[in-house]
C-alpha cells in the first residue's frame, strides 16, 4: 500500500523559531510536492521538487527531497504568524507508468505560530 | 496561467436532491481532471481521475453511481453528486493538468452542505 506519512501532525511554535516538517513515502518516487492550505481554503503550491538532492527556497520556507531515503523535508526559518496554516506533502506515484500523474497526500501538518 | 475554476464556491441542498460541481480549466486544456473530498481537519482524497473523452476512473470505495464524473471537453469536467445524503457534505476540490504536464492546479474547491 502507498503511504505519504507527514510528522508532526501538529506544531504550535513560537515566532522567531525554526521547525522542520517531515514528509516520508514508501514507494520509489522523485517527484513531490508542497502545499498550503489556509482554512476554507484550496491548495496553494509551494514546492515541486523533482530529482534527488533537490532544494528549493521561498521566504522563510526550503524544501528537500532525498530520494534514496525517500524523505522530503520543509524546513521553517524564524517563523511568523503568517505562516500559520496546514502544509501537505504529495507524492506523484505512477508517472514512471505513464498513467495518470495521481498524487498521494500525506495526511498534513497543522502549524500554528504563536504571535 | 494555468488557472482552474470551480463553481459553486459552496451550495446547499436537500437530502435526496442532486447536485452539479463544475471545473473549469481556464487558460489551458486540462487533459486530465482529478476530483478530491476533502472532510474537515483531514487530508485531501482521491475520488476520480476523469480524461476528456473516457470514463472517468473511481478510487477504491468510491461509488461511481453515486458520484458521476462528465469529461466533456478538454477545459470542463463536472461532479454531480446524486441523491445526496448529509454524509456527502465535504469540501470537493478538482485539478486539472496540461497536456504533457504532470504538475495539477488546483481549483478554489466547493463546499457542500447536505441538509
Amino acid at each position: 500500500e502507498l503511504k505519504v506519512e507527514q510528522n508532526p501532525l501538529f506544531l504550535s511554535m513560537q515566532e522567531g523559531k525554526n521547525y522542520t516538517i517531515y514528509c516520508n513515502y514508501s514507494t520509489t518516487s522523485d517527484r513531490l510536492y508542497w502545499y498550503r492550505q489556509d482554512p476554507g481554503k484550496s491548495l496553494e503550491s509551494l514546492f515541486v521538487l523533482l530529482s534527488n538532492g533537490a532544494v528549493k527556497q521561498e521566504g522563510r520556507l526550503m524544501a528537500s527531497l532525498d530520494t534514496k531515503a525517500r524523505l522530503s523535508t520543509l524546513h521553517i526559518t524564524a517563523a511568523v504568524h503568517d505562516l500559520s496554516a496546514t502544509y501537505f506533502c504529495a507524492v506523484d506515484m505512477e508517472w514512471r507508468l505513464n498513467r495518470d500523474d495521481k498524487i498521494i497526500f500525506g495526511k498534513g501538518t497543522r502549524l500554528h505560530i504563536l504571535p | 496561467g494555468a488557472v482552474v475554476s470551480q463553481h459553486p464556491s459552496w451550495v446547499i441542498c436537500k437530502s435526496g436532491t442532486s447536485v452539479k460541481i463544475e471545473c473549469r480549466s481556464l487558460d489551458f486544456q486540462a487533459t486530465t481532471m482529478f476530483w478530491y473530498r476533502q472532510f474537515p481537519k483531514q487530508s485531501l482524497m482521491l475520488m476520480a481521475t476523469s480524461n476528456e473523452g473516457s470514463k472517468a476512473t473511481y478510487e477504491q470505495g468510491v461509488e461511481k453511481d453515486k458520484f458521476l464524473i462528465n469529461h466533456a471537453s478538454l477545459t470542463l469536467s463536472t461532479l454531480t453528486v446524486t441523491s445526496a445524503h448529509p454524509e456527502d457534505s465535504s469540501f470537493y476540490i478538482c485539478s486539472a493538468t496540461q497536456t504533457s504536464q504532470y504538475e495539477q492546479y488546483f481549483g478554489p474547491g466547493t463546499r457542500l452542505t447536505v441538509t
